[in-house]
């Protein structure tokens, strides 16, 4: 079955400081992967997705997320981080019935 | 645009009563799905649906029933609510699968359960 783990429950960073978030996933197939944001507060935001070709895909706000096949990951990152990056993100596969299956959520804490 | 709307945005509810959660879109979205959000547990798809009319259950559906009778809206009910089902609530469209596609949320419901 497919399934996501997110490694990290809780993160914090200096604000200006690089950023890396991982993303582990199970699927037998190629995968749909997609980074979600979630602002205090609020709904869910699409950060990037892969589904195929270049294995590193950019997003809004600054981020990149790299696809390693041999490593099963879609590790999220950020040259430099912003007090407003402080928020929830989710990593997600979509499975092969076409549901989206969410990791446990990294939660970002930015320090000044 | 509006986008996805929900209504309420907070609950407090006593066991055993009912409520409906509405959630509304306005981008003609064929796909639209309900989760449910706890610390720790990422989000669980409780209940989606294909297509105006259509439905069906996700991964967590019990205690839960749901309604398509307009393109645009989805309704969430909880007919005996219960403990266990205070969360935050959020509904979501898409133009496609979303497995495959972009899916758009709605700002979440919390819902607490006495």
């Amino acid at each position: 079955a497919q399934s996501v783990t997110q490694p990290d429950i809780h993160i914090t960073v200096s604000e200006g400081a690089s950023l890396e978030l991982r993303c582990n996933y199970s699927y037998g197939a190629t995968p749909y992967l997609f980074w979600y944001v979630q602002s205090p507060g609020q709904g869910l935001q699409l950060l990037l997705k892969y589904f195929s070709g270049d294995t590193l895909v950019q997003g809004i706000k600054g981020f990149e997320a790299e696809f390693k096949r041999s490593q099963s990951s879609f590790n999220l990152r950020k040259p430099s981080v912003h007090w407003s990056d402080a928020a929830e993100y989710f990593c997600a596969v979509g499975s092969n019935t076409g549901k989206l299956i969410f990791g446990q959520g990294t939660t970002l804490q930015v320090k000044p | 645009n509006a986008g996805v709307t929900q209504t309420p945005k907070f609950r407090v509810l006593k066991t055993g009563q009912s409520m409906t959660l509405l959630c509304a879109q306005d981008m003609n979205h064929e796909y639209m799905y309900w989760y449910r959000q706890d610390p720790g547990m990422g989000l669980r798809l409780i209940h989606y649906s294909v297509g105006e009319g259509t439905t069906a259950k996700g991964e967590v559906p019990d205690g839960y029933n749901v309604s398509r009778l307009k393109k645009q809206n989805f309704l969430l009910g909880l007919e005996s609510a219960a403990p266990s089902q205070t969360s935050v609530y959020f509904c979501a469209s898409t133009q496609g699968l979303a497995g495959y596609n972009e899916q758009f949320f709605g700002p979440g419901t919390r819902l607490t359960v006495l």
